[in-house]
């Protein structure tokens, strides 16, 4: 069964801490995308990859980075976490081309509290 | 600018009763579209899709949904809800890679037995 694991559920952290949120596929697929979900704001693209070391910001990137050192794995990182990043975070992937072109494979999430 | 508009915040139906949740977007080109439903705690899950061909799709769990590409809307449908579909619904239009898939901003489901 095709899989996205994010690696932690929940997480608290304090003002300041530097955070780190890792996302896995096992679908060899070449995107991969995080996106952050709030009540009311649907789901908001931060940041994603189209390749190893490959990274384009999305739609609200201020104050997260992206690391992706292997296609597998995509690593979401809060430099200095803020109370505004308390959330719940998401990863997913895709692939380009074949049927499943356009469909986004989503991990569980993990909720980030940031205190 | 692109965007998708789910009209409805919440919606209540009875278990046994018929089910439509509105979707309308705004894109440039001709549309990916997609539901997609999350159960509380969990990520989200593809119920259909469409990209071309046959405007009236089908998808898991018995939802089916139509393109109507003159009033730019998506809707979902399910003829008969049972309790396990209580959930959050999103619509979502993109392309093909998922790079600029947009979401609107959910409906959640209740379902009353």
């Amino acid at each position: 069964d095709v899989k996205v694991t994010q690696s932690s559920r929940y997480l608290v952290k304090r003002t300041g801490e530097k955070v780190f949120l890792e996302c896995v596929q096992d679908m060899d697929h070449e995107n991969m995308f995080w996106y952050r979900q709030d009540p009311g704001l649907g789901l908001r693209l931060i940041y994603f990859s189209y390749d190893v070391k490959m990274k384009e910001k999305g739609d609200i990137p201020e104050g997260y980075s992206v690391s992706r050192e292997k296609k597998e794995r995509f690593s979401l990182i809060l430099e200095s976490a803020s109370t505004n990043q308390t959330s719940m975070y998401l990863c997913a992937s895709s692939t380009t081309g074949g049927t499943n072109t356009g469909e986004l494979f989503f991990g569980e999430g993990s909720r980030l509290t940031v205190l | 600018a692109q965007s998708v508009t789910q009209p409805d915040i919440h919606i209540t139906v009875s278990e046994g009763a018929s089910l439509e949740l509105r979707c309308n977007y705004s894109y440039g080109a001709t549309p990916y579209l997609f539901w997609y439903v999350q159960s509380p705690g969990q990520g989200l899950q593809l119920l259909l899709k469409y990209f071309s061909g046959d405007t009236l799709v089908q998808g898991i769990k018995g939802f089916e949904a139509e393109f109507k590409r003159s009033q730019s809307s998506f809707n979902l449908r399910k003829p008969s809800v049972h309790w396990s579909d209580a959930a959050e619904y999103f619509c979502a239009v993109g392309n093909t890679g998922g790079f600029k898939t947009i979401f609107g901003a959910g409906t959640r489901l209740f379902v009353k037995a």
